[in-house]
């Protein structure tokens, strides 16, 4: 069965850092771009960061350029973000996904096909 | 404010067919056959339905279809049903510097 499972989410002060994880099963994970995404409590989606199946390619939304850093570990079937600089508004449930293939390839920007259940991120006083 | 337009809430009584479109610019929609949509029930993780405009992944209901005119996509669900009612968001790829915008969703209510 194809699955994602964040964790490391919680309560961080504003300033402070925090790293999620997300443990990939079910695929080949290194064949695949994936992608973190946010939602804020009672707001819409808000795609965070992404990057390339090797790890080679990163990329992120202007509201995290600068504090936030993906990564992945293919031996450990793994995608990481270490965030730093939290601020309030960065206040959401945090969701790992993996981008579907066409035609053998896998981008970001593609559709995001696999979802883990999120990992909850508070940054308050 | 969401970079893409979506409207707030839409409604069909069962058997209907509605329709939720996606308002971009040149940038996104307009430029790029990079369009996805996806279903969120409440406390759920959303779930794609539609990528690359209209194509729809292994295990979605026929149901659902995608299009795009212009700088506007578009969602259509035909024949709904109680389980369709749920939060619908599109997105797309942006040739500026953030990559991926979304829309602020659209709540359907079926009744």
């Amino acid at each position: 069965e194809v699955q994602l499972l964040e964790s490391g989410g919680g309560l961080v002060q504003p300033g402070g850092s925090l790293r999620l994880s997300c443990a990939a099963s079910g695929f080949t994970f290194s064949s695949y771009a994936m992608s973190w995404v946010r939602q804020a409590p009672g707001k819409g989606l808000e795609w965070v960061s992404g990057i390339s199946g090797s790890g080679g390619s990163t990329y992120y939304a202007d509201s995290v350029k600068g504090r936030f850093t993906i990564s992945r570990d293919n031996s450990k079937n793994t995608l990481y973000l270490q965030m730093n600089s939290l601020r309030a508004e960065d206040t959401a449930v945090y969701y790992c996904a993996k981008a579907i293939a066409v035609a053998g390839r896998s981008y970001y920007y593609y559709g995001m096909d696999v979802w883990g259940q999120g990992t909850t991120v508070t940054v308050s006083s | 404010q969401s970079a893409l337009t979506q409207p707030a809430s839409v409604s069909g009584s069962p058997g209907q067919s509605i329709t939720i479109s996606c308002t971009g610019t040149s940038s996104d929609v307009g430029g790029y056959n990079y369009v996805s949509w996806y279903q969120q029930h409440p406390g759920k993780a959303p779930k794609l339905m539609i990528y690359e405009v209209s194509n729809r992944p292994s295990g979605v209901s026929n149901r659902f279809s995608g299009s795009k005119s212009g700088n506007t996509a578009s969602l259509t669900i035909s024949g709904l049903q109680a389980e369709d009612e749920a939060d619908y968001y599109c997105s797309s790829y942006t040739s500026s510097s953030t990559h991926v915008v979304f829309g602020g969703g659209t709540k359907l209510t079926v009744l």
